[in-house]
């Protein structure tokens, strides 16, 4: 069945370089997400990769996909306090309809 | 253009009450789908509706219930409250045909059932 595992915390410091990982079960995944969700609001997309890239950049994030090892990465280099929040790692196969395998979530916290 | 839109966004019910919460989707997006974000959970997939359709379920009794007006717009309703129904209740809608089939979502409805 599908199912997306993350480590539940992580604590950096400000100015340092955050990686959060995640691990899927799907390969017929077609696309792969990370969501943010800040306290009290609903989940805002951050950045997503196709399933037949590698490496994504975006300004300070950067996504590595490993599609071997079925694990794909978050890194957020300068972390902010602003930051600090949940990161969900999310599969998703485009069939019949939408079809979206959330991760429990990476609760990140910047400490100053 | 205005966001997803759910309400209400706060609601107390007690055990054996029935609630309905309401969606909005973007202007344009005819896929909405439903999420019950808990503490021990996570986020699990509720319903997607697509052009007043149930296209996708996921494994809620079926006290949960949902539906799509031709408007896009769309209600759940969860009937006999239990005490493990208090969560957020989070709406999402896409655009269909959509290269990456984005999610866009709103910022949800908390209940808690006492």
């Amino acid at each position: 069945g599908e199912d997306v595992e993350q480590s539940l915390f992580l604590s950096v410091r400000e100015g340092d370089s955050s990686v959060i990982n995640c691990t899927y079960t799907d390969s017929s995944s077609t696309y792969l997400y990370w969501y943010k969700q800040e306290p009290g609001a609903g989940l805002q997309l951050l950045t997503y990769i196709f399933s037949n890239m590698d490496m994504k950049q975006d300004q300070r994030l950067t996504v590595l996909l490993n599609k071997k090892d079925k694990h794909l990465s978050l890194r957020i280099a300068d972390t902010q306090t602003g930051d600090s929040a949940i990161y969900f790692c999310a599969e998703s196969i485009l069939n019949y309809g939408q079809n979206f395998v959330f991760g429990p979530g990476t609760r990140l916290s910047v400490l100053p | 253009k205005a966001g997803v839109t759910q309400t209400p966004r706060y609601l107390i019910k007690t055990r054996g009450q029935q609630v309905t919460l309401s969606c909005s989707p973007i202007s344009g997006h005819r896929s909405v789908s439903w999420y019950q974000q808990t503490p021990g959970q996570g986020l699990q997939f509720l319903f997607e509706y697509f052009s007043e359709t149930q296209r996708n379920k996921g494994n809620f009794p079926g006290r949960f219930s949902g539906r799509q007006f031709s408007n896009s717009r769309s209600e759940m309703n969860v009937s006999t409250l239990e005490l493990g129904d208090s969560a957020l209740y989070l709406c999402a809608s896409s655009l269909e045909g959509s290269n990456t089939g984005e999610l866009f979502f709103g910022e949800g409805s908390r209940l808690t059932v006492l």
